[in-house]
């Protein structure tokens, strides 16, 4: 099966600064990137989609400036968060579309802002 | 825009006993249909998918039904085993054009030994 990467697992941050979160597919490439927002016992929330080479499709509520997102390769996409608050705190979690049809997720980041 | 519905919220079994989990989606052009589960703290993972012109698929103690017509898809767990405990979430899509997967709420499934 295909392999998705994520880095870091967790982080701790101030309220204020930033985190980037890098999401690779390890032996595929993968042509569209997904991320997603998770809070506890809750489903997953699409963010945006992130096609490389070119801008990210934000979902609505999804603030742009705030969650910057860039694809700048087939196995690389990163998640920027910009001055973090408390209420960002969350489950972060990115995916890959190998084929078609199979979409596999990374192992997610716990973002903690204090 | 596609909208699916998961039921129940949460399933008690006993171990060795079988597991139904329903999904209904709204958008009849959806065409592929994923099954995930996540333990807790941990990434989603396919356990099984289903495509639209097939009404079922089965691998090992794990299988999934369509209908098409009822727009509506289920995952059975037969012979459940406390490891299957975890939340399982159900999908679709359309798999034309870089469409977004929608998913159900979730579905938390606790085996008792």
């Amino acid at each position: 099966g295909a392999v998705v990467s994520q880095h870091p697992s967790w982080v701790i941050c101030k309220s204020g600064t930033s985190v980037k979160i890098e999401c690779r597919s390890l032996d595929f490439q993968a042509t569209t990137m997904f991320w997603y927002r998770q809070f506890p016992k809750q489903s997953l929330m699409l963010m945006a989609t992130s096609n490389e080479g070119s801008k990210a499709t934000y979902e609505q509520g999804v603030e742009k400036d705030k969650f910057l997102i860039n694809h700048a390769s087939l196995t690389l996409s990163t998640l920027t968060v910009t001055s973090a608050h408390p209420e960002d705190s969350s489950f972060y979690i990115c995916s890959a579309r190998w084929t078609n049809y199979e979409q596999y997720f990374g192992p997610g980041t716990r973002l903690t802002v204090t | 825009g596609e909208n699916v519905e998961q039921h129940p919220s949460t399933l008690s079994v006993q171990e060795g006993d079988s597991a139904v989990i329903k999904c209904t989606y709204s958008d009849s052009a959806s065409n592929y249909f994923p099954w995930y589960k996540q333990e807790l703290g941990k990434r989603p993972q396919l356990i099984i998918d289903i495509r639209s012109n097939v009404g079922e698929k089965k691998d090992q103690r794990i299988a999934v039904t369509l209908n098409k017509t009822a727009k509506h898809f289920s995952l059975h767990i037969t012979e459940t085993q406390p490891e299957d405990s975890a939340v399982y979430f159900c999908a679709a899509r359309k798999v034309q054009g870089a469409q977004k997967l929608v998913f159900g709420q979730g579905t938390r499934l606790t085996i008792n030994p």
